[in-house]
């Protein structure tokens, strides 16, 4: 079955610099969330979209963005990189905005700052 | 963490014995969901138990749940090597879709 697919799996920058991170969600799922988890930390919720539409809002720095596009794939566009923003950056699919669904997250994106 | 914390922070148990791990949060939820995390690797969903219900079965997975204390319980029976990884709770509240992650038990199962 497919699952959530994320590129880069990997990404080194130096400081300042931007990143891209990419997530394709699950065929016929509409909801995709991004969740940042440090070493050794729980995942941070930063945001999710809904029919492409920002649903909710976490602790997302304000250089970071991120939007969903029509083929429902989102990116979490990240700017004036710091040393702490590496983490590794998970994204998340479900199917409608509703409650009670379980979440199917991709294998995320271990960006590195240096 | 989000929505409180995680006891114990580690577990390191026989291959065969049962795993309990705890997880207390601090809204009203409408679920509570389990997940599983091995080493550098994406979360993968466990159970999920409705914040109507008490008690939950899926396998060797039991959840408790109890939202007059707001806690809930995963207990691993039988134990195997391939259980080792990390083991979160997550909370849907009751005014959002998103799940609040806690601070995860870090269960090592020794052959």
């Amino acid at each position: 079955a497919a699952g959530v697919i994320q590129s880069p799996r990997h990404l080194i920058k130096e400081k300042r610099e931007t990143a891209t991170l990419k997530c394709y969600p699950i065929p016929r799922h509409d909801t995709v969330y991004w969740y940042q988890q440090g070493p050794g930390q729980d995942p941070q919720f930063l945001i999710s979209f809904y029919e492409k539409m920002q649903s909710d809002k976490g602790s997302i720095p304000d250089r970071f963005s991120a939007q969903q596009f029509s083929d429902y794939h989102s990116e979490l566009n990240m700017s004036s990189l710091e040393l702490g923003d590496s983490a590794l950056y998970f994204c998340a699919s479900s199917t409608g905005h509703s409650t009670n669904e379980k979440l199917f997250f991709g294998s995320g994106t271990q960006l590195s700052v240096l | 963490s989000q929505q409180g914390e995680e006891d114990p922070q580690a577990l390191s148990i026989q291959e065969g014995e049962n795993a309990t791990m705890n997880c207390s949060y601090k809204t009203s939820i409408n679920n509570l969901q389990w997940y599983r995390q091995n080493s550098g690797r994406g979360l993968v969903h466990l159970i999920l138990i409705r914040s109507n219900e008490r008690e939950k079965h899926s396998g060797r997975l039991r959840v408790t749940l109890d939202t007059s204390k707001k806690s809930s319980s995963l207990l691993i029976t039988a134990s195997r090597a391939a259980d080792t990884a990390s083991y979160f709770c997550a909370t849907e509240g009751s005014n959002d879709y998103k799940l609040s992650f806690g601070a995860g038990t870090t269960v090592t199962v020794r052959a």
